[in-house]
């Protein structure tokens, strides 16, 4: 099955900061990758989603990357703002289920 | 508003009692799972159900039961609780056709067994 790995677990940026968030899938089939954003009690929600064929996607100051060859992707979060703090989850997969990183928490330092 | 909806939000259970966490979901999608999270350890899929009528094992099944329903509930049932099982109880829901695999997930259900 699919094995998601996310790093780092914790980090911390100052206001305005760019943040990067980094993960690894192992099943070559895997052909869809959302981020979910978790704010202190709340379920998971959708932020941003991106499919094996394309290699970039941007939402105003959301970002992700897909490198299927070395089978990383990546979060990229600019002009980092307080209501960004929260558990970020990445996740793989596609028809048949997802797979879920352990999860970043995401600290914006005023 | 559509989305997934759990009830109840919190619970506490005494050690050996039994109680059936409900989940319900209106966008008329054929998946359904159950996850707990815990400190550290991420979302762990307990049971899922692909379709109606069908239930399969997760990662972490021991201790839990479910019931799909019918295509919109699917309810996870703890027979007799046990402390490691105080957790958040995450309900989730997707299409899963036409490119459609994004979850969309209720708000939880916090459980604690004293």
């Amino acid at each position: 099955g699919e094995n998601v790995e996310q790093h780092p677990s914790t980090l911390s940026v100052q206001e305005g900061d760019s943040a990067v968030i980094k993960c690894t899938y192992s099943d070559s089939a895997s052909n869809y990758f959302p981020w979910y954003k978790q704010e202190l009690g709340k379920g998971p929600q959708l932020i941003i989603d991106i499919r094996s064929n394309v290699g970039e996607k941007k939402d105003q100051r959301i970002a992700v990357t897909l490198n299927k060859t070395a089978k990383h992707f990546s979060l990229h979060i600019t002009e980092t703002q307080p209501e960004d703090s929260a558990v970020y989850f990445c996740s793989g997969g596609g028809a048949d289920g997802l797979t879920f990183g352990k999860g970043t928490h995401l600290i914006i330092q005023p | 508003n559509a989305g997934v909806t759990q009830t109840p939000k919190f619970q506490v259970l005494k050690t050996g009692q039994s109680m059936t966490l409900q989940c319900a979901q209106d966008m008329n999608h054929n998946s359904m799972y159950w996850y707990r999270q815990d400190p550290g350890m991420g979302l762990r899929l307990i049971y899922y159900s692909a379709s109606e009528g069908t239930t399969d094992k997760g990662e972490v099944p021991n201790g839990y039961n479910v019931s799909r329903l019918n295509k919109r509930e699917f309810s996870l049932r703890l027979e007799s609780a046990a402390p490691s099982q105080t957790s958040v109880y995450f309900c989730a829901s997707r299409a899963g056709q036409g490119g459609h695999y994004g979850y969309t997930f209720g708000s939880g259900t916090r459980l604690t067994v004293v």
